[in-house]
């Protein structure tokens, strides 16, 4: 199985910050990756697909990159909504694969 | 609008059997590979399985945690995803979602429905 392996486990970080996430995977995935976003008590929603693709209606200041091996997440600012647990997906063999998650809470 | 509409979660011994079901809308559902995926209490997304949409022969996949015991089923006339659960586990106590997903390996699990929580306890 591809295991995938997000850093940092957790964060702390200002309104307005810039956060990157990092998700590794164990073998190389090419750019099958998505990335979800879960508030508190909430459903995943997802934000980012196919690595670097930005789901419709999600704000801009969300964007992902990398291919193979290391993908990251970007919030180029932080908002108080932005406050919540992020998961990458691999899609590129079975069976899927989820990282352990991010979560990123307010400083 | 899409929309996934998950039942039947509830409370079952060890050992014992379950069947969810998925109600779907605002989209073609037959045309659609189907997810579940699970969470259990304060814990990470699980990916547990899959089935095709019959242009793709229907077929499944499963995590290996549930392989054997898992089976997802499909009734394209209902617009119905199902999971049935035999011989569960503690460790499968978790909030269930379905998912939607397609054939393109690019474009997985855009959507998932409220999810139906599994409590499996004695």
């Amino acid at each position: 199985d591809i295991q995938m392996t997000q850093s940092p486990s957790a964060m702390s970080a200002s309104v307005g910050d810039r956060v990157t996430i990092t998700c590794r995977a164990s073998q190389g995935i090419s750019n099958h990756l998505t990335w979800f976003q879960q508030r508190p008590g909430k459903v995943p929603e997802r934000l980012i697909y196919a690595a670097s693709s930005l789901q419709s209606g999600v704000p801009s200041r969300f964007s992902g990159s990398g291919s193979g091996t290391e993908f990251t997440l970007t919030i180029s600012s932080l908002q108080p909504e932005d406050f919540a647990t992020y998961y990458c997906l691999q899609h590129y063999t079975y069976p899927l694969t989820f990282g352990g998650g991010t979560k990123v809470e307010i400083k | 609008e899409v929309q996934l509409v998950e039942s039947g979660g509830g409370l079952v011994q060890p050992g014992g059997s379950l069947r969810l079901s998925c109600v779907a809308s605002g989209f073609t559902f037959s045309d659609r590979y189907m997810d579940w995926v699970r969470q259990a209490p304060g814990k990470g997304l699980e990916w547990v399985g899959r089935i095709r949409d019959k242009a793709n022969t229907g077929s499944t996949e499963y995590a290996a945690s549930v392989k054997g015991r898992f089976t997802i089923l499909r009734d394209d006339l209902k617009n119905s995803l199902y999971l049935q659960m035999n011989s569960l586990k503690t460790e499968d106590t978790a909030v269930y979602y379905c998912a939607r997903s397609s054939s393109d390996w690019l474009d997985v699990v855009d959507y998932l429905g409220q999810g139906t929580l599994v409590t499996v306890s004695s």
